[in-house]
Parts: structure tokens; C-alpha cells; sequence
């Protein structure tokens, strides 16, 4: 089956410029998160969506990220403006939404962003 | 979710077996421990999780204590490829609304 894609894979900016990354989860899954993961760290939860709707955004810089779900498929996720401490790898991940079961999560490669 | 503590960095020969250790001395009765790791500019993979017994895939085995304050992942026979991050993650199922937090993890460097 089809992994988890995104795009692009790279990118380079300015700070204040703004920035649209995109993700295409596996087909079916319901649930689709964005992590930022800064270089030597984990990877952090930005934000969680079931279908369209979003379950949570509590580490999301809502001053400038935004994210959305439309149709509840694929989704992207903005920065608008960007800051020099934004520089991180965006992942997206995507994981069925089976009731009392550990329902593991698939990641994409990621979109590594600079920022100067 | 509980945290979890494992050692920064591990070395193991190829072909032998890779033992990773993880600390979760606060888990919950509710909490799984999963393990994924994280190959060099890519994004994490799952390997394998489990409640209470152990648990092996075509992965890797997961060793849990019996009062489940840590575990262990096996890697039995590590080659090259296995160089990786290493992250031990507990969290609660609920059926697709559970977060993964994860830490720091263990930089396992696999030694011809």
C-alpha cells in the first residue's frame, strides 16, 4: 500500500515569509497528525485531526500556524510568518481510528524547512 | 502520558544481539509501551508495542517487567540498517486519539 507523502521535501526561506506544507495520508485513515521535530529533538505534536475536524491543537502556534483538513483527507499546514526558530522538519502521520485498539501511527518523510 | 527514560546512546556488533533498555516507572494499568525508531532523514517507524506480556513481530521482541516499570526491545541479530534513533513511548488507547510524546530516545550505532 501507498505510504504517507508529502511535499515538498525541502525548503528554504526568509524569515517573515510564509510557508504551506502538504500531506497525503494512507488511504482510510482517519486520523492525521503534524509533528515538528527540531534537530537533536523528538519529534513534537502540533496538531491532531479525526476526519476534518481537529481533536488538538494545544502545541500549535495558532499566532502563525495554521492547519487544515478539508474532506477529511489531505491536509497542509502554514506558517505565516515565519521565524528563524521554525527551522525543523514537518512530519505528517496518519493512523486507522479502531476503537480500544493501539492503533500505530505511519509517518511520511517529512519536509525539512530553513529558515534565514 | 508517562515518561519515559532511556540511555542516550548505544553501541552493538553487527550480527549481535541489540538490547535497549526503557524505564517507565509511573506507567499506568491503561498505558502500552511502543517503540519506534527513527533511520537518518526519514520519518519514525513503529516496531512493535505491548500492555503486559511480551510481545515479537518479524521486527523485534518486546521484553515488559512484571510490574511493568520497564522493558526492553530486542533486536535479535542487528545489522547496519538498524542504526537508528530508538524511541519508547507509553500512551493510552483509546482508539485513534492518542498522541505520541516522544523523547529524546537512544542513538543505537550498529558496528561492523
Amino acid at each position: 500500500e501507498a505510504g504517507v507523502a508529502q511535499s515538498p521535501r525541502y525548503k528554504i526561506i526568509e524569515k517573515r515569509q510564509s510557508v504551506a506544507f502538504w500531506c497525503n495520508p494512507i488511504s482510510g485513515h482517519a486520523t492525521l497528525y503534524w509533528y515538528q521535530q527540531i534537530l537533536g529533538q523528538g519529534p513534537k505534536l502540533l496538531i491532531q485531526f479525526q476526519n476534518n475536524g481537529v481533536v488538538d491543537d494545544s502545541q500549535l502556534p495558532k499566532d502563525r500556524f495554521s492547519a487544515e483538513r478539508l474532506k477529511g483527507v489531505d491536509s497542509t499546514l502554514k506558517i505565516q510568518p515565519a521565524k528563524l526558530e521554525d527551522s525543523a522538519v514537518y512530519l505528517c502521520a496518519s493512523s486507522l481510528a479502531n476503537p480500544g485498539l493501539a492503533n500505530e501511527q505511519f509517518f511520511g518523510p517529512g519536509t525539512r524547512l530553513t529558515v534565514l | 502520558d508517562a515518561k519515559t527514560t532511556q540511555p542516550p546512546s548505544m553501541d552493538c556488533a553487527e550480527g549481535r544481539a541489540a538490547n535497549l533498555p526503557c524505564n517507565h516507572s509511573t506507567i499506568s494499568g491503561n498505558e502500552y509501551v511502543y517503540w519506534y525508531r527513527q533511520i537518518h532523514s526519514q520519518g519514525p517507524q513503529y516496531i512493535i508495542h505491548g500492555l503486559k506480556n511480551n510481545e515479537t513481530n518479524e521486527m523485534a521482541s518486546l521484553i515488559i517487567t512484571e510490574d511493568r516499570k520497564s522493558s526492553t526491545l530486542i533486536l535479535p541479530h542487528a545489522t547496519l540498517r538498524d542504526t537508528a534513533v530508538y524511541y519508547c513511548i507509553v500512551r493510552v488507547a483509546r482508539g485513534g486519539n492518542e498522541k505520541l510524546t516522544f523523547g529524546t530516545g537512544t542513538r543505537l550505532t550498529i558496528i561492523p
